[in-house]
């Protein structure tokens, strides 16, 4: 298993800033991820956070908006930039020991709320 | 990418065996089956996976039936502690992809 912590837990923001998301992971993992989840919704993955690489995003999903860092093993940073009120959201991190495997170990989230 | 159906909520009191099907009439001879549980302002963990027949761990049991079109998340003698939504998910595990989320189940178990 792994212990994700996520910082920080929650932020109210103005629209128009930018906020960055850590995610820390207490061992080595293989597949890191970013996740969002609207209130009283499902999860929604917004990218692959790949190592010394640049990141996979899904459909409707870009770089600019939600830049992503990978420097190693254990850490990531989620960017998201020029905020407005549609991204207030919770953004969750979560990793994999296994490509294949479809066990993944999700970070607490982060609550986020533009104004 | 198979897609799953699920009933939105379900109700049931402590002490009963809840039984969650999900539907996936599209999945692919590569898919295996997961489930995940999320509780209110977590994230999601991780319940069981599985291919076909039944797979059983110390939290619940997975039914897949031989079509494997269905299965059931069967959680035994549920408690309060068990309200969550629970999630199926259809993925294939042939090169590499990605979890998607369907809508999920919201269970109450109520005393």
């Amino acid at each position: 298993s792994a212990v994700i912590s996520q910082k920080p837990s929650r932020d109210i923001c103005q629209r128009g800033t930018s906020l960055t998301i850590q995610c820390q992971v207490d061992s080595q993992v293989t597949m890191m991820f970013w996740y969002r989840q609207q209130p009283g919704q499902s999860l929604t993955l917004i990218a692959t956070a790949n190592q010394g690489s640049e990141a996979t995003y899904e459909s409707g999903f870009v770089i600019d908006k939600f830049p992503i860092s990978r420097p190693n093993l254990t850490f990531s940073t989620l960017t998201v930039s020029n905020m407005s009120p549609e991204d207030s959201s919770i953004y969750l991190c979560s990793v994999s020991f296994d490509r294949s495997r479809d066990e993944q170990y999700f970070g607490p989230g982060t609550r986020l709320t533009v104004t | 990418l198979a897609k799953t159906t699920q009933p939105i909520s379900m109700d049931s009191y402590e002490g009963q065996e809840v039984n969650i099907t999900c539907s996936h009439n599209n999945i692919a001879t590569n898919d295996y089956i997961t489930w995940y549980q999320q509780f209110p302002s977590q994230g999601p963990r991780f319940i069981i996976q599985g291919y076909k027949t039944k797979v059983t761990n110390e939290v619940a049991s997975l039914f897949i039936p031989a079509d494997r079109k269905s299965s059931t998340l069967s959680l035994p003698r549920v408690s309060l502690s068990d309200t969550a939504v629970y999630y199926c998910l259809v993925r294939s595990t042939s090169g590499y992809s990605t979890l998607t989320f369907g809508k999920g189940t919201m269970l109450l178990v109520s005393p």
